[in-house]
């Protein structure tokens, strides 16, 4: 069965930082490209970053670029999204996924 | 940057009924390659987006036929012939060819008449 299990969401200040992680299983993880999608409460889905299947290429949305940085190990078939300087826009519910699969999603709530 | 703009907003169905969702970009999707990466998700409610559709018109592994897509360079449709209750949701279009700049229709709801 694939499964993607993200965790490391959670309650943080603004201009604060955060690290997602993503486990892969169940599908060979180093075969596929991996993005990062958010979903703001109540609003549609936004692209975040995508990363290569070997790291290569990666690229960011305008309104995070600079501030995250996605990255992979292959090895332990994870995907990571480091978030710093966050926003109050920040908000979001956010997705690991490969377009084919995808994770349930964890939680990101900036506020002070 | 590429817009898609997905109608109607809602949809309203009855079951065995029909629909049809319309996305249309701002930039044609045929990729150099000869591809046109349009791609449509469903969302249930409180589940993670699934696959349906990629390229256009070729069917996800395990999403039933009723679901069809067609189109091309600007113009795609996304259709169910006969709905059923466990099509209820929102249904987003994503477009891969301007990549990695990927983007999504703000999508269309469809529920219950």
């Amino acid at each position: 069965e694939v499964q993607l299990v993200e965790s490391g969401g959670g309650l943080v200040q603004p201009g604060r930082s955060l690290k997602l992680s993503c486990v892969a299983s169940g599908f060979t993880f180093s075969n596929y490209g991996m993005n990062w999608i958010r979903q703001a409460p109540g609003k549609g889905l936004e692209w975040v970053a995508y990363i290569s299947s070997g790291s290569s290429y990666i690229y960011y949305a305008e309104t995070v670029k600079g501030r995250f940085t996605i990255s992979r190990d292959n090895a332990k078939n994870t995907l990571y999204l480091q978030m710093t300087s966050l926003r109050s826009e920040d908000t979001a519910l956010y997705y690991c996924a490969s377009w084919r699969y995808w994770g349930q999603g964890v939680m990101v709530t900036v506020s002070s | 940057d590429v817009v898609l703009t997905q109608t109607p907003p809602t949809l309203s169905a009855t079951i065995g009924q029909s629909v049809s969702i319309s996305c249309r970009s701002s930039q044609s999707l045929l990729h150099s390659n000869g591809n046109t990466y349009l791609h449509w998700l469903l969302q249930r409610p409180g589940q993670s987006p699934q696959l349906l559709i990629y390229s256009v018109s070729r069917l996800e592994s395990g999403v039933p036929n009723r679901f069809s897509g067609s189109g091309s360079g600007t113009d795609f449709t996304l259709k169910i012939s006969g709905v059923e209750a466990e099509d209820l949701g929102v249904y987003y279009c994503v477009q891969g060819t301007h990549a990695p700049m990927y983007t999504f229709g703000a999508g269309t709801k469809l529920e219950l008449k």
